[in-house]
């Protein structure tokens, strides 16, 4: 079984400072890992994806991850965020062996508040 | 239409009323799953379904009953619920090929029991 803690349930940031969601995942076998971003009232949005390959994973609105499997995490991260960046956040990780272990486990989520 | 549509956005009910969510997907996969979303709890997985089958039912309570006639829609009927049922429900789906499989996820139903 797998299961993802998103350190931080809220982190409340300036307009265009940096800012970093943390993401720790728990599994005894490989995962794909997954950023999932909610804004209000709406459905879950894929941000991005790391599947294999280079660790640093680019995704959109300037959003990026880094896979760190030693450390079993990978944080969230954005250089400059806009007031519309505000949103819940999860991460969620699936197994790669999939087959009748296929849930896709997210974490709680991380409210991030972008303010002027 | 794109992606994955679910319809009512919104629905308030009593306790004795029958309804359905709907849910859609134009991305020709082939699986599909319901999931519930409670304030301040992780998203929960409700059902899932692979080739019109269902393959997981995570312990729902009988009073929600889910419904896959194709792999592009996926119903959810509701009857008897209880006010603890109000939550967002959403929809998503993925083609399910052996190797990662993204789940693509609808705008969701906001459901009010009273």
């Amino acid at each position: 079984a797998q299961s993802v803690t998103q350190l931080d349930s809220q982190v409340p940031v300036f307009e265009e400072a940096p800012v970093e969601l943390r993401c720790n995942y728990s599994s005894s076998v490989s995962v794909y890992l997954f950023w999932y971003v909610q804004y209000p009232n709406q459905g879950l949005q894929l941000l991005l994806k790391y599947l294999s390959g280079s660790t640093l994973v680019k995704g959109i609105n300037g959003f990026e991850a880094e896979f760190n499997k030693s450390q079993t995490s990978f944080h969230l991260r954005k250089p400059s965020v806009h007031i519309s960046d505000t949103a819940e956040y999860f991460c969620a990780v699936y197994p790669v062996s999939g087959g009748s272990n296929y849930k896709l486990t997210f974490g709680k989520g991380t409210l991030l508040t972008v303010n002027p | 239409e794109t992606g994955v549509t679910q319809t009512p956005r919104h629905l308030v009910m009593g306790m004795t009323n029958k309804k359905s969510l709907k849910c859609e997907q134009h991305l020709g996969h082939n699986a599909m799953y319901w999931y519930k979303q409670s304030a301040k709890k992780p998203l929960e997985l409700m059902f899932v379904y692979n080739f019109k089958e269902q393959t997981e039912n995570n312990s729902v309570p009988s009073r929600f009953s889910p419904e896959c006639p194709n792999s592009s829609h996926l119903f959810l009927h509701l009857h008897t619920l209880q006010p603890e049922d109000s939550a967002l429900y959403l929809c998503a789906s993925s083609q399910t090929s052996g190797r990662e499989e993204t789940q693509y996820f609808g705008p969701g139903t906001r459901l009010l029991v009273l």
